[in-house]
């Protein structure tokens, strides 16, 4: 079972709010994990969004908007970037990452459509 | 400004070596550490190897444990990835990343394994 598991895509309209989901594998608990997310556009390298630990340890990426913003569902185990106010710029691939036993690991993205 | 260039990618045969590089510039480098990760085309990111900012500490997947080595040289500012014994598999686009968080990538450079 993969360490990290996102929706394959997401469809949102313009204007309103994409909610992306990472879901840890049962037995790693996404209490004590760090998450990061990045944004990947075609032809282009990815971009840092945010890494979110809990609300007193978090970071918003360098020139990245306030409407991107992290969580975690603890009941889910999961891993939460959402993304407010959605414009068409913030289409893309949306990849989640953690470090788990010594090695990162990145989820396997997540396309989103606006 | 942040700069990171990747070099070294082309096209090799399986079973051979090749060296890539990662040039920093734009911050103090000894202060950071580095990711390696690449895209095989048309898929997904995979993590490939960190080395934190002492050098003393790295660290691989397990596709590549054993084949791959990280190494930096602060007088060059200046990261490698060794990759010896390459694979068909391994062909893909490979970035360098700073820091803990990857706050900045480069623009990548393409490995590509074949006979």
């Amino acid at each position: 079972q993969a360490v990290l598991t996102q929706p394959a895509s997401l469809s949102a309209s313009l204007g309103s709010s994409a909610r992306l989901t990472c879901t840890l594998r049962r037995g790693i608990n996404v209490g004590s994990s760090r998450i990061y997310w990045y944004q990947q556009k075609p032809g282009s390298p990815p971009q840092y969004v945010l890494r979110y630990m809990s609300e007193s340890d978090k970071q918003l990426g360098s020139g990245v908007p306030s409407r991107f913003s992290g969580s975690k569902a603890a009941s889910a185990n999961a891993g939460i970037l959402l993304v407010s106010g959605l414009q068409s710029e913030d289409e893309g691939d949306y990849y989640c990452m953690i470090w788990h036993s010594g090695a990162y690991f990145f989820g396997p993205g997540t396309r989103l459509t606006v | 400004q942040v700069q990171l260039v990747e070099s070294g990618g082309g096209v090799v045969q399986p079973g051979r070596s090749l060296r890539l590089s990662c040039a920093a510039s734009g911050f103090t480098f000894s202060s950071f550490g580095f990711h390696w990760v690449r895209q095989a085309p048309g898929k997904g990111l995979e993590w490939v190897a960190v080395i934190w900012y002492d050098g003393n500490n790295k660290f691989y997947a397990d596709s590549v444990k054993g084949r791959f080595s990280v190494s930096r040289d602060n007088s060059q500012n200046t990261v490698f990835l060794q990759m010896n014994n390459l694979r068909v598999e391994d062909t893909a686009v490979y970035y360098c990343a700073r820091d803990r968080d990857a706050d900045h990538w480069g623009r990548g450079t393409l490995v590509t394994v074949s006979s």
